[in-house]
């Protein structure tokens, strides 16, 4: 059946390493998403992408980026992990009818 | 940009009463509106959408409502069970196939 999945499910780090979250599709959607998920925000956009080698910032996109390199991954790196990027990441992907199918996610600790 | 805020934060019903969560947004030219359900520790879950150009979608015990004139939609859930207790989340469209998502509503259904 075709899913989307994240990896890895948990990761401890240290403030300073550089950290990259994996995310995998099988459905074939062009479109898809990064989000972040902190009490009393919601999901808050990453990054986006809608298709091979294109990538936009979405609203908390500072410390972060990714690629496209194919439709199915969109990897997510932290460039240099903080404190405050401590949180629960949700990647999600969508066809052109807007639907958007979650990810199991992955919980990110920067100590 | 695009504005969605829910009401009310935390919700307790009874078993077998009804939930009813609304939603609102700000931007007239929104035309998707889903929700979604997210369980303690899991990923949020598609239960039902709606288009602009319908007022009410119904699915077994849930249904949304929608009011563009007012901005406005609303989830609701008759016959409330105790695994409805969860986290709910509204999103509306922002175009190019992004989402803005509520804060979300905590749902208690007492037994």
């Amino acid at each position: 059946d075709a899913e989307i999945t994240q990896s890895p499910r948990h990761k401890i780090t240290e403030t300073g390493r550089q950290v990259t979250l994996a995310c995998h599709q099988t459905w074939n959607h062009n479109n898809m998403f990064w989000y972040r998920q902190d009490l009393g925000h919601g999901l808050r956009l990453i990054h986006y992408s809608y298709g091979v080698q294109d990538t936009n910032k979405g609203e908390v996109s500072d410390g972060y980026s990714v690629s496209r390199s194919n439709t199915e991954d969109l990897p997510l790196t932290l460039e240099s992990a903080a404190s405050s990027q401590t949180s629960v990441y949700f990647c999600a992907s969508s066809n052109d009818r807007i639907e958007q199918f979650f990810g199991p996610g992955t919980r990110l600790t920067v100590l | 940009g695009e504005n969605v805020e829910q009401h009310p934060s935390t919700l307790s019903v009874q078993e077998g009463d009804s939930a009813v969560i609304k939603c609102t947004y700000s931007d007239s030219a929104s035309n998707y509106f889903p929700w979604y359900k997210q369980e303690l520790g899991k990923r949020p879950q598609l239960i039902i959408d709606i288009r602009s150009n319908v007022g009410e979608k119904k699915d077994q015990r849930i249904a949304v409502t929608l009011n563009k004139t007012a901005k406005h939609f609303s989830l609701h859930i008759t016959e409330t069970q105790p695994e409805d207790s969860a986290v709910y989340f509204c999103a509306a469209s922002l175009g190019n196939n992004r989402l803005a998502f509520g804060k979300g509503n905590q749902v208690v259904v007492i037994p």
